[in-house]
């Protein structure tokens, strides 16, 4: 299995300021995602990580509030833009092993914006 | 929207066997049936997978009805450890283009009693 790992753990940000959440997966995958996980609720995905191209997000996410890179099969960034408290959340990242198809998930990202 | 219907929530006791249950009624022809769970303050954890058969691995057995239309998890002897939502995600599998994308309804949790 795919074991993912994400700097950082937890943070607590100042409103106004960006985050950049980094996802390092131990092997190559075919496909690399971002969830967020609001309090109290579900996953909802962000947006697919696609290798050397634009991200391809999901309705009611956008590109300027949410840059994610994925410079190559094993890395992946996500920044969150000028934060609002409404955006403290949990932020997975999550990888597909192509080998299996299965898709595992990193131990997320604690977000508190103040 | 998520394409299941899963139970809020269920209680079991340490050491019988969990069932966990999942409507699919819409599921289509090329779409599996996968379950994960997430445990509290982690990411979520793939525990298996099937497209019409029934499947089992180390961590549980699935059972899928004929019509496909609902599915079954079962731990067969629930430890505390256990204790977790449980996701049930039909959706295509990856292959032949197609770029599925797992969609994580609200769970069951499974409060595993001593």
């Amino acid at each position: 299995s795919a074991v993912i790992s994400q700097k950082p753990s937890r943070d607590i940000c100042q409103r106004g300021t960006s985050l950049t959440i980094q996802c390092q997966v131990d092997s190559q995958v075919t496909m690399m995602f971002w969830y967020r996980q609001q309090p109290g609720q579900s996953l909802t995905l962000i947006a697919t990580a696609n290798q050397g191209s634009e991200a391809t997000y999901e309705s009611g996410f956008v590109i300027d509030k949410f840059p994610i890179s994925r410079p190559n099969l094993t890395f992946s960034t996500l920044t969150v833009s000028n934060m609002s408290p409404e955006d403290s959340s949990i932020y997975l990242c999550s990888a597909r092993q192509g080998s299996t198809d299965t898709q595992y998930f990193g131990p997320g990202t604690r977000l508190t914006v103040l | 929207d998520a394409k299941t219907t899963q139970p809020t929530s269920m209680d079991c006791a340490e050491g019988r066997a969990a069932n966990l249950p999942c409507n699919h009624s819409t599921i289509s022809g090329n779409e599996y049936v996968y379950w994960y769970r997430q445990i509290h303050s982690q990411g979520p954890q793939y525990i298996i997978h099937g497209l019409k058969n029934n499947e089992t691995n180390e961590m549980a057995s699935l059972i899928i009805t004929e019509d496909r239309k609902s599915s079954t998890l079962i731990l067969p002897h629930a430890t505390l450890r256990d204790t977790a939502v449980y996701y049930c995600i039909v959706s295509p599998r990856p292959g032949g283009g197609a770029t599925n994308k797992l969609i994580f309804g609200t769970g069951t949790l499974l409060a595993v009693q001593p």
